[in-house]
């Protein structure tokens, strides 16, 4: 299985919107409705955001939404603060019993 | 409130093994599956091994499968992960985590692992 396709970074200021894509194929985000999201602060472990495409696990922060067309998984984050600067990562479940990660995005708050 | 800990990591030479370490508690360990997955210095996440809430069905990355071997013990809800004929590449930081609607809902801290001679 291939790592999920995500970009290197993103940037934004205080209060804009951004999205970071995740893209994969029909074997994983495009096959199941089982695409997670993780965040990921330096020396820390991950934390889940997103889990089954676009439901937030109770404690996050309803800026955080996510969506999925077909082999491609997004995930949006409004009303940017300086705590969201982190590094993200998306996740599929795929064929065969397997789980892939994307390569990580760094989100830098201008 | 839920919490896994990882334990075991160390230093071991090429060619070598080693068996990580990861407890629950908090929530019924025995009605959730359990991965491991772990980090390499400064890169990406790698999912490594499943393993079903009743111990029944164990699954694994190609990089690591008929080298590493995943367990559990619910009386003492504790996870393993046995690391054989370990590689330069197998170094990294393993966590252990959760599984909940397919996806890693806790993490703990992990348990650095460096193979090395």
């Amino acid at each position: 299985q291939s790592a999920l396709t995500q970009p290197a970074s993103v940037s934004g200021s205080p209060g804009q919107a951004l999205t970071i894509s995740c893209t994969g194929t029909s074997s994983d985000v495009g096959g199941y409705n089982r695409v997670s999201w993780y965040q990921q602060h330096p020396g820390k472990a991950p934390k889940l955001m997103i889990f089954a495409v676009n439901n937030r696990p109770s404690g996050v922060s309803n800026r955080f939404s996510g969506s999925k067309s077909g082999n491609t998984a997004s995930l949006t984050i409004s009303g940017l603060q300086a705590e969201d600067e982190a590094d993200y990562y998306c996740s599929s479940y795929a064929t065969s019993n397997h789980w892939v990660f994307g390569g990580g995005t760094k989100l830098t708050v201008l | 409130q839920v919490q896994v800990v990882e334990s075991g990591g160390g230093v071991v030479q090429p060619g070598g093994s080693l068996r990580v370490s990861c407890t629950a508690s908090g929530f019924s360990f025995s009605t959730f599956g359990m991965h491991w997955v772990r980090q390499a210095p400064g890169k990406g996440l790698e999912w490594v091994a499943h393993m079903s809430f009743d111990g029944r069905n164990q699954w694994y990355a190609d990089s690591v499968k008929g080298r590493f071997t995943i367990s559990r013990d619910s009386a003492k809800n504790t996870v393993f992960l046995q690391m054989n004929s370990l590689r330069d590449e197998d170094t990294a930081m393993y966590f252990c985590s959760r599984d909940s609607n397919w996806s890693f809902d806790y993490w703990g801290q992990g348990t650095l692992v460096t193979v090395s001679s």
